[in-house]
């Protein structure tokens, strides 16, 4: 099984309230990734756990929290969204240390903001 | 300053015809590992084709190559044949050899495919 898959695919969200995404692989990858995605811009990383040390970028740091209980799973969390939170939010997967592997995507999560 | 552009926004081509879409990098690194992906209707992104700068054969998978340019830091993605499956919106990405965590994404190119 080759496949990331994340729930829900679609979500709706109020402003000020918190957003938790989730994400799955079975592939016994070492890295998870979240990247946001709006229309008509490229995907933009926002952090990625290596085995269980957690990196986010500096833009988005304070925005986003993750946690990674176990190899498989990896989970995004939004503690107050705000409408510029609404995008597709991608989950992906891969073997770190294999330097030209190609990232495995979700089918993402919809999030609106109202 | 963008590590990946692409310039064009959006193609449109006749079915069965040929299409190529721009890619241009930026890096310092002397290893970096170049890939295409594309974007389905539902949102899902889809690996398509990789080139590691080391390697001056252009890479091909299926209908789709590439028209790796090193001189230029140029990346082109040439599909043959073109199905109106292939209708998407294509990325061009870029991993550096010195940070493999991140893969930095261009913006892409919707490419519409008609009868």
């Amino acid at each position: 099984d080759t496949t990331v898959k994340q729930n829900p695919r679609y979500k709706l969200a109020r402003v000020g309230k918190p957003v938790n995404l989730i994400c799955s692989q079975t592939m016994n990858h070492d890295t998870m990734y979240w990247y946001q995605k709006k229309p008509n811009q490229a995907p933009k990383l926002l952090l990625f756990y290596y085995d269980k040390i957690l990196n986010r970028e500096a833009d988005t740091f304070e925005k986003f929290q993750s946690s990674r209980p176990n190899n498989s799973f990896c989970s995004l969390y939004i503690g107050s969204a705000g409408l510029e939170y609404s995008a597709m939010y991608l989950c992906a997967s891969s073997i770190r240390q294999i330097s030209n592997e190609r990232l495995f995507f979700g089918h993402g999560t919809k999030l609106s903001v109202l | 300053a963008q590590k990946v552009t692409q310039t064009q926004t959006s193609i449109s081509v006749v079915e069965k015809t040929t299409v190529t879409m721009d890619c241009v990098y930026e890096t310092r690194d002397s290893s970096y590992f170049l890939f295409w992906y594309k974007q389905t209707a539902s949102g899902e992104i889809v690996f398509l084709i990789r080139q590691d700068s080391y390697k001056k054969e252009n890479a091909t998978v299926g209908h789709y190559s590439l028209n790796f340019q090193k001189p230029k830091s140029s990346i082109g993605l040439i599909i043959t044949a073109t199905q109106i499956e292939d209708s998407a919106v294509y990325f061009c990405a870029m991993r550096e050899g010195s940070n493999y965590n991140v893969l930095y994404f261009g913006s892409g190119t919707k490419l519409t495919v008609e009868p």
